[in-house]
């Protein structure tokens, strides 16, 4: 299988941007995604990336991958309280239809 | 367009009994994949459901399995229910092709007493 690893928590204030990064270790995977989950809520697609992109912008969302270093970050511009919630990174490799989910970054974001 | 439907939102069931979840996917859509979310162990893969047929299992022991019918819509089936099952069951579908996007449902969060 594959794992992947996010960082646990992230804190920032209203207005400023942040970054939630996310580490994997399957080169063959091909779409990598970024979830939202909000409380007692299911995952909400917020984008996803081809493997074979640098980057992706998405209006306030920014994705990076650095495919040699197996390395994806999100970015949220203008952070708002709206965007509190638990952050997913997945990865999908050669198998459809299977997804492989970091523990998830909760982003807290202060006023 | 309707998002994924997934029955009941809440389940209590005591040890031993069985449980059977349901998800309805999007229209058009004919991959439907199961997810377990705990707080310890996070999401795991379940399995993953094309045109009625299993193509994909993750490691979960033989109590829990599915069915797609060929509407898609799929059910999920565990039986002799154990402490450890408790946990927020997600469903998602997707187009099933290559440049596939898999929408989740709200969940069933099942509580196993």
């Amino acid at each position: 299988g594959e794992d992947v690893e996010q960082s646990l928590f992230l804190s920032v204030r209203e207005g400023d941007s942040s970054v939630i990064n996310c580490t994997y270790t399957d080169s063959s995977s091909t779409y990598l995604y970024w979830y939202k989950q909000e409380p007692g809520a299911g995952l909400q697609l917020l984008t996803y990336i081809f493997s074979n992109m640098d980057m992706k912008q998405d209006q306030r969302l920014t994705v990076l991958l650095n495919k040699k270093d197996k390395h994806l970050s999100l970015r949220i511009a203008d952070t708002q309280t709206g965007d509190s919630a638990i952050y997913f990174c997945a990865p999908r490799g050669s198998t459809l239809g299977r997804l492989y989910f970091g523990r998830g970054t909760q982003l807290t974001v202060w006023p | 367009k309707a998002g994924v439907t997934q029955t009941p939102r809440y389940l209590i069931k005591t040890r031993g009994q069985q449980v059977t979840l349901s998800c309805s996917p999007i229209s058009g859509h004919r991959s439907v994949s199961w997810y377990q979310q705990t707080p310890g162990q996070g999401l795991q893969f379940l399995f993953e459901y094309f045109s009625e047929t299993q193509r994909n299992k993750g490691n979960f022991p033989g109590r829990f399995s599915g069915r797609q019918f060929s509407n898609s819509r799929s059910e999920m089936n565990v039986s002799t229910l154990e402490l450890g099952d408790s946990a927020l069951y997600l469903c998602a579908s997707s187009s099933g092709g290559r440049e596939e996007k898999l929408f989740f449902g709200s969940g069933t969060q099942l509580s196993v007493l």
